[in-house]
């Protein structure tokens, strides 16, 4: 375990669809990315909160859309959803002086059907 | 485009071996990371460099940075079997945001 928790782990939904992707950092942790790892893109940032508030953005879409809540955990939410969005989503948090790297969750894997 | 690319691509070593995996980078940066990722799963932080270091070294694992030739070799000796995953450096940019960004991954395959 990480520290830092991702739920669903898995996720099947169809075109169209609208889904929440949620992210609880590691305790302490202020900062929370997400990132999609599709195989043809790699690892890609998408955005980046801080301690609420959104602090940098990525390749992200506008039909996707984020926010980290005063608990400090964070929602990723993706709409309108295309087969090519099927991917992993990461979430990753980080201390304020990134001084021991980032710690990433296990994923969540989305399938578009 | 991406800050950190890894190479090779693809490495194939027999138990025992040593596996090095190199990382180039194109700006100015405070730290290099190193993580690990089985299929599927979490990336995994296996150890950070800073700028002004030139060589770390965690268990079996080795790291050295050339800032001068903005480059950074992993060195794993005496691989084991479970030492299949793919690696990963990710690079924290100095002068703007501290967004880690990362290359497409050596996919590492030890043999026993």
């Amino acid at each position: 375990d990480s520290g830092v928790t991702q739920t669903p782990k898995h996720l099947i939904t169809a075109t169209g669809q609208r889904v929440t992707l949620r992210c609880s950092p590691r305790s302490g942790d202020l900062s929370v990315y997400w990132y999609q790892q599709s195989l043809d893109q790699g690892l890609q940032f998408l955005i980046q909160y801080y301690n609420g508030e959104e602090r940098a953005k990525g390749n992200i879409l506008e039909r996707f859309s984020a926010q980290q809540f005063p608990d400090l955990h964070s929602e990723l939410n993706l709409s309108s959803l295309e087969l090519g969005d099927s991917a992993l989503y990461f979430c990753a948090s980080s201390d304020s002086g990134r001084n021991y790297g980032y710690t990433f969750g296990s994923g969540t894997r989305l399938t578009v059907v | 485009s991406q800050q950190g690319e890894e190479d090779p691509q693809a490495l194939s070593i027999q138990e025992g071996e040593n596996a090095t995996m190199n990382c180039s980078y194109k700006t100015s940066i405070n730290n290099l990371q190193w993580y690990r990722q089985n299929s599927g799963r979490g990336l995994v932080h296996l150890i950070l460099i800073r700028s002004n270091e030139r060589e770390k070294h965690s268990g079996r694992l080795r790291v050295t940075l050339d800032t001068s030739k903005k480059s950074s070799s992993l060195l794993i000796t005496a691989s084991r079997a479970a030492d299949t995953a793919s690696y990963f450096c990710a690079t924290d940019r100095s002068g703007g945001s501290y967004i880690p960004t990362f290359g497409r991954g050596t996919s590492l395959i030890v043999h026993p």
